[in-house]
Parts: structure tokens; C-alpha cells; sequence
């Protein structure tokens, strides 16, 4: 019963170095989504899909790219790490049933990034 | 735009203690209101929710009243344990919100500690 899984778990990067977080979800879901949490800030979109081969800009979106080329999975890329990229990143998914917007969303358990 | 605002944390309670967690939030359309809940080192799972006023969405004690009057969201449990240690976040989504209804918008997170 895996539900959403993030990989990695915990990774540390310097700056300029790029990597990619990999996000999959077995439910079946349309929806998928990424998020940071910061200190004091609460979880924060950063882009966010709507289906396969479809993805938009969240509330946070600069210095991020995303890919989803497979309904299942959700690749969320930094190109060329900054320090203010620490963080840790959150995946989530969900179900398109009717109206989308009051339909809970399902979380990984996150992954920490930190960016010396 | 939309917002949450929750009540800052941490909050300690003695267990067995009575739980209120206020949130109130401002939306553009007619909104669907959610608790999250987040262990130490997990991902955010749902706790409750609720898509109309006057529900009161219910789970493991705890319960919340959507109050469209006064735009809240109020979390309550009558005796909180130890194993409730958790950050509690409260959440919206709205029909109307920005590019599409399928984001949800956070609360900064409380920061509950129940001691034994």
C-alpha cells in the first residue's frame, strides 16, 4: 500500500548542481502536485498537473522545472541549485471526482534537500 | 487572494487536556476546508474536512465546524493523548482560486506538544 512515494529521502547539493526529486503515486490519481515547506511559512505550491503531459506554474515556481510523462509519475528538477532551495519538498496527489476542489490531496513523507 | 490564518504556535497541553486550534481564512468563491495533520518526519495527512457550511467534519476525536458567518474553521478535541504531538495545519480550496480549483492554500502550521 505504498500510496505516494518520494525519492530521495535526503540529499545535499552544492550550489550550481542540479538534481531531479522523483515523485510516484499508485493511486491512480489525475492530480499531482509540488510543494515546499519552510520554517514559519507553511507548504507552498510550487508547480502542480492536472493530468499527463500537462503541468503549471504554482505560488512558487521560479528556479524549478517539472515533467510528468507518465500519469503516475511527477519529476520536479532545480537546473542550478541556490542556498534558498533548502528545504524540504513535498509530493502530493489526487482524485478528480466532479468538482476537483474538495477532493483531499494525498502527501509522500517528503524529501530534505539542503544546498551548501 | 485566498488565505488561512491559524493561531501561532507551539501549543503544550497536559494530556487529557481540551484542544482548540483556531483558523479562520478569506476566499473568493465558496470554499472547501480541510485539517492536515503532520507527524515528526511524515508527509501531511488529512484529518477532517468539510465542503459546506454548517458541516462539521469529524476523525479521532477531533472535530471542526465550517462557519461560513464568521469565515472559520475552528480544530477541538475534549482530551488530547501524547501520540497527538503534531503540527496541525488548516487548509482551503476554492472553486475560484487562481489558474484552476485544484490548489490548496495553507495555514503556516500550529505546532502542538502534549506532555504525560
Amino acid at each position: 500500500n505504498a500510496g505516494v512515494t518520494q525519492t530521495p529521502k535526503f540529499r545535499v547539493l552544492k550550489t550550481g548542481q542540479s538534481m531531479t526529486l522523483l515523485c510516484a503515486q499508485d493511486m491512480n490519481h489525475e492530480y499531482m502536485y509540488w510543494y515546499r515547506q519552510d520554517p514559519g511559512m507553511g507548504l507552498r505550491l510550487i508547480h502542480y498537473s492536472v493530468g499527463e503531459g500537462t503541468t503549471a506554474k504554482g505560488e512558487v515556481p521560479d528556479g524549478y522545472n517539472v515533467s510528468r510523462l507518465k500519469k503516475q509519475n511527477f519529476l520536479l528538477g532545480l537546473e542550478s541549485a541556490a542556498p534558498s532551495q533548502t528545504s524540504v519538498y513535498f509530493c502530493a496527489s489526487s482524485y478528480q471526482k466532479g468538482q476537483a476542489y474538495n477532493q483531499p490531496q494525498h502527501f509522500g513523507d517528503g524529501t530534505r534537500l539542503s544546498i551548501l | 487572494g485566498d488565505s488561512v490564518t491559524q493561531m501561532e504556535g507551539p501549543v503544550t497541553l497536559s494530556e487529557e487536556a481540551f484542544l482548540t486550534i483556531n483558523c479562520t481564512y478569506t476566499a473568493t468563491g465558496y470554499p472547501s476546508l480541510f485539517w492536515y495533520v503532520q507527524y515528526p518526519g511524515e508527509g501531511l495527512q488529512l484529518l477532517l474536512k468539510a465542503t459546506k457550511a454548517d458541516d462539521k467534519g469529524s476523525n479521532k476525536g477531533f472535530e471542526a465546524t465550517y462557519r461560513k458567518e464568521t469565515t472559520s474553521f475552528h480544530l477541538e478535541k475534549g482530551s488530547v493523548q501524547v501520540s497527538d504531538s503534531a503540527v496541525y495545519f488548516c487548509a482551503l480550496s476554492d472553486e475560484y482560486s487562481g489558474a484552476g480549483s485544484y490548489q490548496l492554500t495553507f495555514g503556516k502550521g500550529t505546532k502542538l506538544s502534549v506532555i504525560p
